[in-house]
């Protein structure tokens, strides 16, 4: 079946920090990937999302690349601020938009 | 607010007892979809609807569980006999059926059974 694998935090970072959250993939067809971001005290929502291979997906200074290759999405912003502190969860979705989420990985921006 | 929005936010019950949360999508979105989340875990998919009809449902979904979407607008999730393993969040999000798979998630309803 479908799964998502994704680093696990807390990951810990100074603000201005160049940010990386790990992110693979096993699933059958070819899937949307998806991140979304849930806020303290928020409901998750969608960061960004790639829908074919090669694609790139970005919102918000976040970017992650579509590689079926490595059968990866890694999201990566290249300076993180305190208002990024939040949960990241890395999901596919292969059919009718029923989603598989990572497990997420918590980040920490410290000022 | 045009948001999705689910009542109640939080429930605390004794085992056995029976709950139901209900959700209210946004208005013009076709699809329903409740997903469960427990610590330190991602959500993981519950059930979803079409308008009224429920299309499909996890191995998660037991027979404690019932989901109904009567008239296709709001949706209720049911669970019977509650035991402690229940606790979590269990999270509403709908989406157009056309759309690019972007799902609209509530706030969740966090339930406690003791």
């Amino acid at each position: 079946g479908n799964s998502v694998t994704q680093m696990e935090g807390p990951v810990t970072l100074s603000e201005e920090a160049f940010l990386t959250i790990n992110c693979t993939y096993t699933a059958t067809g070819y899937p949307s990937l998806f991140w979304y971001v849930q806020y303290p005290g928020e409901g998750l929502q969608l960061l960004l999302k790639a829908t074919k291979a090669d694609d790139k997906g970005s919102n918000k200074g976040f970017e992650a690349t579509y590689r079926k290759e490595t059968t990866s999405f890694h999201l990566e912003k290249g300076s993180v601020q305190v208002s990024d502190s939040a949960v990241y969860f890395c999901a596919l979705s292969d059919r009718d938009s029923t989603l598989t989420f990572g497990k997420g990985t918590m980040l920490l921006v410290s000022p | 607010d045009t948001g999705v929005s689910q009542n109640p936010r939080h429930k605390i019950t004794k085992r056995g007892q029976n709950v139901t949360f209900r959700c209210d999508p946004i208005s013009e979105h076709n699809r329903l979809y409740w997903y469960r989340q427990t610590l330190g875990q991602g959500p993981e998919f519950l059930t979803y609807f079409q308008n009224e009809a429920q299309l499909e449902k996890s191995r998660l979904l037991s027979d404690r569980f019932s989901a109904e979407r009567p008239k296709g607008s709001f949706s209720t999730l049911e669970i019977q006999r509650t035991e402690q393993g229940d606790s979590a969040m269990y999270l509403c999000a709908s989406s157009l059926a056309e759309g690019t798979g972007e799902l609209f998630f509530g706030e969740g309803s966090r339930l406690t059974v003791l």
